[in-house]
C-alpha cells in the first residue's frame, strides 16, 4: 500500500468552529508532514513529525494544533480559524527522518473553506 | 541555503509536441532532486527523482529529466505531450540536514488540442 489518505475531502467551517483533519499512511513511514497550499502556489510546510514527535513547527499560529497519535496517523486540529486560512491542506509521509533523501508521498488533500 | 528556481510560470504547447520545463537549483551540498505533478484539485504525485548515479532519470507517464551539475539544472522533458498532461509541475530539492523539501514556484503546463 503506497497511499496516503486524507479525510474529509472538503470542509467548510465558521470562524468559531472546531474541526479536525485526518491523515493516514500504512507504508511504515516514520516522518509525516502537514502542508498548506494556496491557489497557484507551491505547498508551504507547516509541521513535521518524526517518530511521532513534533520536530518542525514553521511558526504556525496556535489555532492550528497538530497531533500524531501513532506512527500511521496524523491529525490537524483547527480552532478559531480566519478566512485567510482557506486553502488546500496536504499531508505527506516519508521514510524515517534523517534519511539521506526525502521522497515524500502526498495525500489528495483537504479543501478547507473558512467562512 | 538551498533554493529552486522555475523560470517559466506557464508553458503552453500543442498536443504531440515536445516540451521542456526548466528547473535550476542552488545548493552547497549534495542534492537530491524531484519533480512532482499536481492535477487540478489533487495532491502531488512524484514523477521522478535524482538521488545519484545516471544523470538521465526516467519517470512515469513518459517524462524524463537530466541532472546537470555544472549548470545546476534538472530540466524535465517529454517528447510528445497529451492533453492529460495539463497540470502544475513542481521541482523540489531535498535538504539532507533537515526533513524539508524546498519547492520551486511551479510551472503550469497547458496542452492544447
Amino acid at each position: 500500500d503506497t497511499e496516503v489518505t486524507q479525510t474529509p475531502k472538503h470542509l467548510v467551517m465558521g470562524m468559531t468552529n472546531k474541526k479536525s483533519l485526518k491523515c493516514e499512511q500504512h507504508m511504515g513511514h516514520r516522518a509525516m508532514y502537514w502542508y498548506k497550499q494556496k491557489a497557484k502556489k507551491p505547498p508551504e510546510l507547516m509541521f513535521v513529525y518524526s517518530y511521532e514527535k513534533l520536530s518542525i513547527n514553521e511558526s504556525v499560529p496556535s489555532r492550528f494544533s497538530p497531533e500524531c497519535p501513532n506512527s500511521s496517523l496524523l491529525n490537524l486540529h483547527l480552532h478559531a480559524l480566519q478566512p485567510e486560512d482557506s486553502a488546500l491542506y496536504l499531508c505527506a509521509s516519508s521514510q524515517a527522518s534523517g534519511s539521506f533523501y526525502n521522497e515524500q508521498f502526498f495525500g489528495p488533500g483537504t479543501r478547507l473553506t473558512v467562512l | 541555503a538551498q533554493s529552486v528556481t522555475q523560470l517559466d510560470s506557464q508553458v503552453p504547447v500543442f498536443e504531440e509536441a515536445p516540451v521542456e520545463l526548466r528547473c535550476n537549483y542552488s545548493s552547497s551540498v549534495s542534492v537530491y532532486l524531484f519533480w512532482y505533478v499536481q492535477y487540478p484539485n489533487q495532491g502531488l504525485q512524484l514523477l521522478l527523482k535524482y538521488l545519484s548515479g545516471s544523470t538521465l532519470v526516467k519517470g512515469i507517464n513518459g517524462f524524463e529529466a537530466e541532472f546537470n551539475k555544472s549548470q545546476t539544472s534538472f530540466h524535465l522533458r517529454k517528447p510528445s505531450v497529451h492533453i492529460s498532461d495539463t497540470a502544475e509541475y513542481f521541482c523540489a530539492v531535498s535538504d539532507p540536514n533537515t526533513d524539508k523539501l524546498i519547492f520551486g514556484t511551479g510551472t503550469r503546463l497547458q496542452v492544447f488540442p
